[in-house]
């Protein structure tokens, strides 16, 4: 099946810092999805976007719709030591049945 | 349900042997996926139910893999025969349709021993 790419695997970052990572994938998608796992748990839905260009906010946390379609990204400002976990990128096609995941980003956050 | 349910949360099985994961998803919903994840890994797709339409089993790994949803509700995945690289977490998750994020349950721990 298809695998979205995603980047970095895994930062190591200090309490207070942004934080940047992306998706990208060779298909044009018409819905990204951001999720975040905790260990032990299954992944939790942070942010949806449904429109190229879209930029979206929960909180600390902004992801948007790349305007090629084929990408996407999410920031978190000012990181905290719960938000470390695995973060998951999903896209999904007009004609697909199923989103599509990325290969996850480990987070951690220094105190 | 508020959530989707999934059991039991831990299995360890003899290499061979057959087992059955569960899946109860959230009420209403009627798309229902399961998951693969091994250890550090994403999430592999293995089947997705959508109403009263077949199944799309196009991620299955092998035969010895088989699910079937009753009812339009409660889901279970059958792995016969279980060899050590099916251990991993077999994560279940539902949806009001194909164009809507998934509820995630809190998986299955599998692990073939």
């Amino acid at each position: 099946g298809q695998q979205l790419n995603q980047s970095p695997q895994s930062m190591f970052i200090q309490e207070g810092e942004d934080v940047s990572m992306n998706c990208t994938s060779s298909s044009i998608f018409n819905t990204w999805l951001w999720y975040k796992q905790d260990p032990g748990e299954g992944p939790v839905l942070l942010i949806a976007l449904y429109k190229a260009g879209e930029l979206t906010s929960n909180g600390r946390l902004t992801a948007q719709f790349g305007i090629t379609r084929k990408d996407s990204f999410l920031n978190i400002s000012a990181s905290i030591p719960s938000d470390v976990g695995i973060y998951f990128c999903a896209g999904r096609s007009n004609t697909g049945n199923q989103f599509y995941f990325g290969t996850g980003t480990s987070l951690t956050v220094i105190p | 349900g508020a959530g989707v349910s999934q059991s039991p949360s831990n299995k360890v099985t003899e290499k061979g042997k057959d087992v059955e994961l569960r899946c109860d998803p959230i009420s209403g919903h009627t798309a229902l996926y399961w998951y693969r994840q091994s250890l550090g890994q994403g999430l592999e797709f293995l089947i997705y139910f959508q109403g009263n339409s077949a199944p799309d089993k196009s991620g299955l790994p092998s035969d010895r893999f088989s699910a079937e949803r009753t009812g339009g509700s409660v889901s279970t995945l059958t792995i016969q025969r279980t060899q050590q690289e099916d251990s991993a977490v077999y994560l279940c998750a539902s949806s009001f349709g194909t164009s809507y994020g998934y509820t995630f349950g809190s998986g299955t721990r599998l692990t073939v021993v």
